[in-house]
């Protein structure tokens, strides 16, 4: 099974800064079948990203991702104050697995 | 544009089973995967299985295997998702979301909150 690690676990960012955060596989994802989601507190997560790099109906482009083989990306170019909330990557394609999450919160 | 409603919270016994619902509007419901996937108090999120409803098969990840039986119901355009012999670490908040272990996963329901307590 393919591990995914998110890092940093917290982010502390203020809003208009930029966001940067990572996810790394335990082994390389295939066609690059990975996807990041958006959750907030209540709330059933939102897809952002998939294919690495696309992003998902109706995402804003403040939301970028990209990456490859055992590495990937979000940024957030500008945050505003609806962003803050936790991300979690996910590879597919088989047997799929999410990273732990990344809490990014409010400086 | 597909909405996903989900059955409400059940609170059950150990050792005993659950079925969670999840019915699907929008969309063509036969021809799209559901999926399940869990997330236990304050902790991240888990894939436990899935089902495309016109070919009627269920895959479900390993940890799950045996005690997850996922099934559709065409003519109410809904899915169901069972799990038996509950514990303690079974309560969690269950999703159902559009898409299955080959996909993202686009679309979700709200969640239905199972608390497993003696």
């Amino acid at each position: 099974e393919i591990v995914l690690t998110q890092s940093p676990g917290t982010l502390s960012l203020s809003p208009g800064e930029r966001a940067t955060l990572s996810c790394r596989a335990s082994q390389s994802v295939s066609n690059s079948y990975l996807a990041w989601y958006q959750q907030k507190p209540g709330q059933a997560p939102r897809l952002l990203i998939y294919g690495a790099s696309t992003r998902a109906t109706g995402i804003p482009d403040r939301f970028s991702g990209s990456g490859s083989g055992t590495d990937f990306t979000l940024t957030i170019s500008r945050l505003e104050p609806e962003d803050f909330a936790v991300y979690y990557c996910q590879r597919y394609g088989h047997s799929p697995t999410f990273g732990q999450g990344t809490r990014l919160e409010i400086k | 544009q597909v909405q996903l409603v989900q059955s409400g919270a059940e609170v059950k016994k150990p050792g005993s089973s659950v079925k969670v619902s999840c019915r699907s509007s929008g969309g063509t419901f036969s021809s799209y995967p559901i999926s399940w996937v869990r997330q236990a108090p304050g902790q991240g999120l888990q894939w436990m299985g899935g089902i495309i409803p016109i070919f009627r098969t269920a895959n479900y990840a390993q940890k799950f295997q045996g005690r997850v039986t996922i099934t559709a119901d065409e003519s109410t355009s809904t899915v169901y998702m069972e799990l038996s012999s509950l514990t303690s670490e079974d309560t969690a908040l269950y999703y159902c979301a559009r898409g299955d272990a080959g996909s993202e996963l686009d679309y979700w329901g709200q969640g239905t909150l199972v608390t497993v307590s003696s």
